[in-house]
């Protein structure tokens, strides 16, 4: 069974930069079939898709936030991580970290697994 | 891109059917059938319950299904039950090689 686990601070300045790992076991974070992805939800509101990493390095980040959004991955360390710079209340929320695997043959790619969440509060 | 379009909020009695809308453009809904569904019960981990459009996962109740017609996507759950009250969001795949949720819909059941 695939583990993620969010790790960071939980509060950044405004204007900072939040930095988020996401530490994975259970499958390889390097294997091809996948990837890894950042996804957010301010308290009360809807999921926003943040980005995603493949194995190789490749990202796609969503166009509203893809200014400010740098995604990396260690496959050594079998973690991969966010970086949100210029950050404002706005940012305030839960951040996921999630799989992205086919779920079936021939399927597109969706998050089957997920981290819990860690609260980033963007605050002074 | 902007956030895909649902309801805020849908209501049923046990035992009815009810569907949820999820309309986008053609730059996501309706390019691909790559549109997915989670459940999120208050305070938990969103669930996957359907995938490429009408696919269920194994486990996910046959009470849940898909469809899609041009741009707009929807989830019908037949059979409501009081298990079935949490939020339910789509997300689709773009053109731009990235994804899109929806705005999520508040499911109660009354």
């Amino acid at each position: 069974q695939v583990q993620l686990q969010e790790s960071g601070p939980g509060l950044v300045k405004p204007s900072q930069t939040l930095s988020l790992t996401c530490t994975v076991s259970g499958a390889s974070i390097s294997s091809g079939s996948q990837h890894w992805s950042w996804i957010r939800q301010p308290a009360g509101k809807a999921l926003e898709w943040i980005g995603r990493v493949f194995p190789s390095g490749r990202t796609d980040c969503s166009p509203s936030l893809r200014s400010r959004v740098t995604l990396s991955i260690d496959t050594s360390k079998s973690h991969f991580s966010l970086e949100l710079s210029s950050v404002t209340a706005a940012d305030t929320a839960l951040y996921y970290c999630a799989r992205g695997a086919p779920i079936g043959p021939g399927s597109g790619w969706y998050e089957d697994n997920w981290g819990r969440g860690t609260l980033v509060t963007v605050s002074s | 891109q902007a956030a895909l379009t649902q309801p805020a909020s849908v209501s049923g009695s046990p035992g009815q059917s009810i569907t949820i809308s999820c309309t986008g453009t053609s730059s996501d809904v309706g390019a691909y059938n790559y549109v997915t569904w989670y459940q999120q019960h208050p305070g938990k981990v969103p669930k996957l319950i359907i995938y490429d459009v009408f696919n269920r996962p194994s486990g996910v109740s046959s009470r849940f299904s898909g469809s899609k017609s041009g741009n707009t996507a929807s989830l019908t759950i037949s059979g409501l039950q009081a298990e079935d009250e949490a939020d339910y969001y789509c997300i689709s795949y773009t053109t731009s090689s990235t994804y899109v949720f929806g705005t999520g819909t508040e499911v109660t059941v009354l």
